[in-house]
Formats: structure tokens, sequence, C-alpha cells
């Protein structure tokens, strides 16, 4: 597609279940993001792909939280047990960013997480 | 620490004047520095990046200072319109092979 996409684009779960969000990255970016948005606040960065790795998962705000991604491309996050501080909206971002390429990142329309 | 900080929450100002956000930086030796706009509901979207050699860079109504003396940048939108209503973030990379580090943003409103 052109642009980041993310499924779903809502979701609404009760407390203490598992939940799986998914990016679809603009195609060839090698680098991918998650941020966590509450309402009315700044990005929190949760995440960040290189490749299929992850250099830096500083982020993460627990051990409920995981992310992967497969083949350069898709990646999903993963929350386990979700709380009610777990819902905001997730947002994804991809970007060229590597040595000598500006992290100029691009964004997906994110997917509101409400636990309740 | 490291900090990037944005002038304020949120700005109010009238139609057809120039808004000037601020965007200050503490312990950061960026090689750039980006502006995103987003509004509610969606994800921020790239306006202009501006390289620590450059001291201004423009596009259309936008205009982007980088001082890395000051160690701030100043985002301006001149003849401003209800239109240019968001909430406005800076950006920098901390050093060349690190991604950006975003600033909590500024609320822009235009009132007619």
């Amino acid at each position: 597609g052109a642009g980041v996409s993310q499924s779903p684009s809502n979701k609404v779960t009760e407390k203490g279940k598992d939940v799986e969000l998914r990016c679809d990255p603009i195609s060839g970016h090698t680098a991918l993001y998650w941020y966590r948005q509450s309402l009315g606040q700044g990005l929190e960065f949760l995440i960040y792909f290189q490749g299929n790795s992850a250099p830096d998962k500083s982020g993460l705000p627990s051990d409920r939280f995981s992310a992967e991604r497969t083949g350069g491309s898709v990646s999903t996050l993963t929350i386990q047990r979700t709380q009610q501080e777990d819902s905001a909206v997730y947002l994804c971002a991809s970007s060229l960013f590597d040595r000598g390429s500006t992290d100029t990142q691009y964004f997906g329309p994110g997917t509101r997480l409400t636990v309740l | 620490s490291q900090k990037i900080e944005q002038n304020s929450e949120a700005l109010n100002i009238q139609e057809g004047k120039t808004a000037t956000l601020t965007c200050n930086y503490t312990n950061y030796s960026p090689a750039y520095l980006q502006w995103y706009r987003q509004d509610p509901g969606r994800g921020p979207v790239f306006l202009l990046l501006i390289r620590e050699n450059e001291k201004e860079k423009r596009k259309e109504r936008l205009k982007v200072t980088f001082d890395t003396t000051l160690k701030q940048s100043l985002f301006h939108i001149t003849a401003s319109q209800p239109a240019d209503s968001a909430t406005y973030l800076c950006a920098l990379v901390p050093s060349g092979n690190t991604p950006l580090v975003f600033g909590k943003g500024t609320r822009l409103s235009v009132i007619a």
C-alpha cells in the first residue's frame, strides 16, 4: 500500500485479556516504530525495529508488552493481561532510517485500545 | 539529562498573524531536527527537516530556523489560517545511529 496501515482501528477488550495490534509499514522501509499516545499527551516511544531486530526496547512499559517483526515487514505488538492503564492510541511508524538516511517517519492512523 | 522542550502546551493566535513555536533541547547534538503536524485522531505528518549546517528552511508559509548555539529551533507559520490549527511536534536525532526523539508538542489554535 501507499502508506502505513494498522489494524484493528479500534479494539475494546476486557481487563486481563491479551491483544495483538498489527502494523504494515511502507514497502521497503527498514525501520519500524511503535509509540503509545494517551489522550492529550505526547508520543511515548515503545520499541524500534531495524529489519527484524529490535536495537531499542527501552520504552516497553512492562514485560506484558512484546513486539516482533517478521520478514522485515509486518510487525505485531502484543499486550498480555491488559490493564485499564493500557488504554491509549497505539501508533506505528516506518522510515528508511539507517546509516546515512534521515529518520523521517511516516505514521499509520493508529489503533485505539480501550480496556474495560 | 537529555530533554526536548516545546515552549507551551497551547498557543492561541488570531487568523492572519504569524505563529511562532519554540523547541529547545538540552544535552543533545543533533545532526538535524524535524517538525511534524498532528491532527486529532490521526498520526503525525512530517513537515520539514533542517540540518545543523542550515540556519533556515522554508516551505510555502512555513519557516524553520535552527540555532545550534542556542540549542533551539523556531517554527513559524505566516498568514495563519484556522486550518493550521493542530499540534506541532519537534523531533531530533540524538546521534547518527539512533532514531528520532519527539517533543511533547504545542497545540496551536488559530482563531478566525
